[in-house]
Order: structure tokens, then C-alpha cells, then sequence
């Protein structure tokens, strides 16, 4: 099916490192959404967006609605062990509201 | 409250087999979507129901079919399963329809699904 690139795919970092992920797509969103899974559970919503050019913070989350409609991208500052999991982006098309869903970017924390 | 319940949490089949799976949504929810995931391909909806009805549909063949309870209980069915069908199953459930949309969904932990 139809998918965001979304990159990295993974991620190596030391703890207390920020973090940036971003996800771009050749169709124009009405909506942004920034999800997190932990190992055997169901995503769950971190951060939506709902306007071009938005920044909406969530604690040491930060996400963009980009301008043009086509991108965003979540940071993590200060990363911290429980920031460990799977971060999905997900956009809501302008035409027909289908979800588009992003193949997730993994955080790992080095030791 | 309680949270979106998936069950069971693990299947094994065999291929060939069919299988039925079961989403009991948060009290008051009326829409129940479906989503297949796999490693590497993200979060692929199958379909949402609201009110017994199904109202959107993902890309999947006939095999992958649902349905809504009054209680708005759901369960989805795969028949004649093939190796390609082992995924984690997550349902989500919401207040309203979303067409697809994902802002007010709860997902459960999900079904993971293997087949032999």
C-alpha cells in the first residue's frame, strides 16, 4: 500500500543526545500525527499537527508541520532509555482522509 | 477505563486455516478500525467499522473480511491463510468516524498472528 518515507529507519544514540526524524510524502496532507510503540503494545499518539507551518511541543517532543504540506519531523531532546521504541508518522490525505502510515524509524540507546 | 482488548495476544495456524480475532473497544467508542503490521512495512489499514457498518476499506484481498456487534464489539476474519498473512493485527477504536483518520484512535497491544 501507499507509504510516507520516513527516515531514519533506525537509530543508534547515546543517552542525553537530541534526536531528529522526519517523514516526506508526494501528496498533500490536511493532518500530521507522530505516534511512538514500545515492544508487543499499540502505538501511541505523541504529537498531531493540524496547520502548515505548526510547531507543537509535547514535553521533549517537538514536531513541524511543514510548510509545504508534504513533510514533518519530531526531535527528542535529552533522549532518555524509556525514548526507546518505534515512531511512526502518519499523514491524513487532503482528498480523501485515508491515513497514510510512515514504515516507522527504531531508537536504540547505546549502553 | 478500560483500554482497547485484543484477543487472543498470540495464534499459530497452519496455512490453508482460517482465523477469527476479537477487538472489544473502549466503553462509548463506536468506530473500530483494523491495521496489519509487518517489520519494515509500517501500519497497513485493512478497514473501520462505526455502527455496524463498515464505512473505509484498505488495499487487501477478499480474504480479510470484519464485522461490528451493537455492543461495537469486532472481530475480523482471515480465510485460507497464507504465509504472508503473519503480522501483528491491531485494532483501534475511537468516539467517531474518521474515515481512516488516525487523531482520537487507541490502538490494543495487538494480535500477533503466525502461520506455518
Amino acid at each position: 500500500g501507499q507509504q510516507l518515507n520516513q527516515s531514519p529507519q533506525s537509530m543508534f544514540i547515546q543517552e542525553g543526545e537530541d534526536v531528529s526524524m522526519n517523514c516526506t510524502s508526494s501528496s498533500i496532507f490536511n493532518t500530521w500525527l507522530w505516534y511512538k510503540q514500545d515492544p508487543g503494545e499499540g502505538p501511541v499518539l505523541l504529537i498531531a499537527l493540524y496547520k502548515a507551518g505548526e510547531l507543537t511541543s509535547n514535553g521533549r517532543l517537538t514536531a513541524q508541520f511543514g510548510i509545504t504540506r508534504k513533510d514533518s519531523f519530531l526531535n527528542i531532546s535529552a533522549s532518555i532509555p524509556s525514548d526507546v521504541g518505534i515512531y511512526f508518522c502518519a499523514g491524513q490525505e487532503y482528498s480523501n482522509y485515508q491515513l497514510i502510515w510512515g514504515a516507522g524509524t527504531k531508537l536504540i540507546i547505546k549502553p | 477505563k478500560a483500554g482497547v482488548t485484543q484477543t487472543p495476544r498470540y495464534l499459530i495456524k497452519t496455512r490453508g486455516q482460517q482465523v477469527t480475532l476479537s477487538c472489544s473497544p473502549i466503553s462509548g467508542h463506536r468506530s473500530v478500525s483494523w491495521y496489519q503490521q509487518t517489520p519494515g512495512q509500517g501500519l497497513q489499514f485493512l478497514f473501520e467499522y462505526f455502527s455496524e457498518t463498515q464505512r473505509n476499506k484498505g488495499n487487501f484481498p477478499g480474504r480479510f473480511s470484519g464485522r461490528q456487534f451493537s455492543n461495537s464489539r469486532s472481530e475480523m476474519n482471515v480465510s485460507t491463510l497464507e504465509l504472508g498473512d503473519s503480522a501483528l493485527y491491531l485494532c483501534a477504536s475511537s468516539p467517531l468516524l474518521l474515515t481512516g483518520g488516525g487523531y482520537g484512535y487507541t490502538f490494543g497491544s495487538g494480535t500477533r498472528l503466525t502461520v506455518v
